[in-house]
């Protein structure tokens, strides 16, 4: 049963666009995350939000950014993409900081 | 800082027959992290297979075990007999706790192939 939602599935897009992913969970959770996966396929954390508040900020260029609406939602912006950004966003719910995380199907990100 | 090491890239393995995928970890900033392997099936997302947070505790799921070892730092994931349906991407995480918030830390996966 999915639960953590991501939009888009795949995504391409030219050197130097704007992206924007997004994360919905309908869990009831109240901490989100990114991770990105790349083609050697590691999984890293990005971020991580806490009601709202960001409390992880790996060290990611600056051209990514995470929006937090609610915290049910929490999307990433990339405002200028480079070929290395190619790869799969993962997103992450969690009650609380301590307890397992659940993932989104991920967005494949494509940079040509 | 911390750490996760899957050593094999690949296994496969006949069904019904014993599987062992080996997982280290180095885990600087907490002294005992928790610990997970985590499972995606082709077509599906990453899911919890199983977690252990106390060491020396055993966690078991689908008939997969693995056992929080502290002296040696393993946490290796075992089942007696696999089926095909276990084909699929294994990872080990652990996770960084406290006052940063909690992160997983992954191996880099093991990908598993089961064959009739």
């Amino acid at each position: 049963e999915t639960a953590v939602f991501q939009t888009p599935n795949y995504h391409v897009t030219q050197v130097g666009n704007e992206v924007s992913f997004n994360c919905k969970q309908t869990l009831g959770h109240d901490t989100m995350y990114w991770y990105k996966q790349d083609s050697k396929k590691l999984l890293k954390i990005m971020f991580s939000y806490n009601n709202k508040q960001l409390i992880v900020n790996e060290t990611v260029p600056r051209r990514f950014s995470p929006q937090s609406s609610d915290k049910a939602h929490l999307n990433l912006r990339i405002k200028s993409v480079e070929p290395e950004d190619s790869a799969v966003y993962l997103c992450a719910s969690s009650l609380d900081r301590v307890y397992e995380q659940y993932f989104g199907p991920g967005t494949r990100l494509t940079v040509l | 800082g911390d750490s996760v090491t899957q050593t094999e890239g690949q296994v496969t393995v006949s069904e019904s027959k014993s599987l062992i995928i080996n997982c280290t970890y180095s885990a600087t900033s907490i002294g005992y992290p928790n610990l997970f392997w985590y499972v995606r099936y082709p077509g599906e997302g990453l899911q919890l297979l199983l977690k252990v947070i106390t060491a020396g505790q055993k966690g078991s799921s689908r008939g997969f075990e693995a056992t929080y070892n502290k002296e040696a730092t393993s946490f290796h994931l075992q089942k007696a007999s696999v089926q095909e349906s276990d084909s699929a991407v294994y990872y080990c995480a652990l996770s960084e706790t406290a006052s940063s918030g909690q992160k997983l830390v992954f191996g880099q996966g093991t990908i598993l192939k089961v064959y009739l």
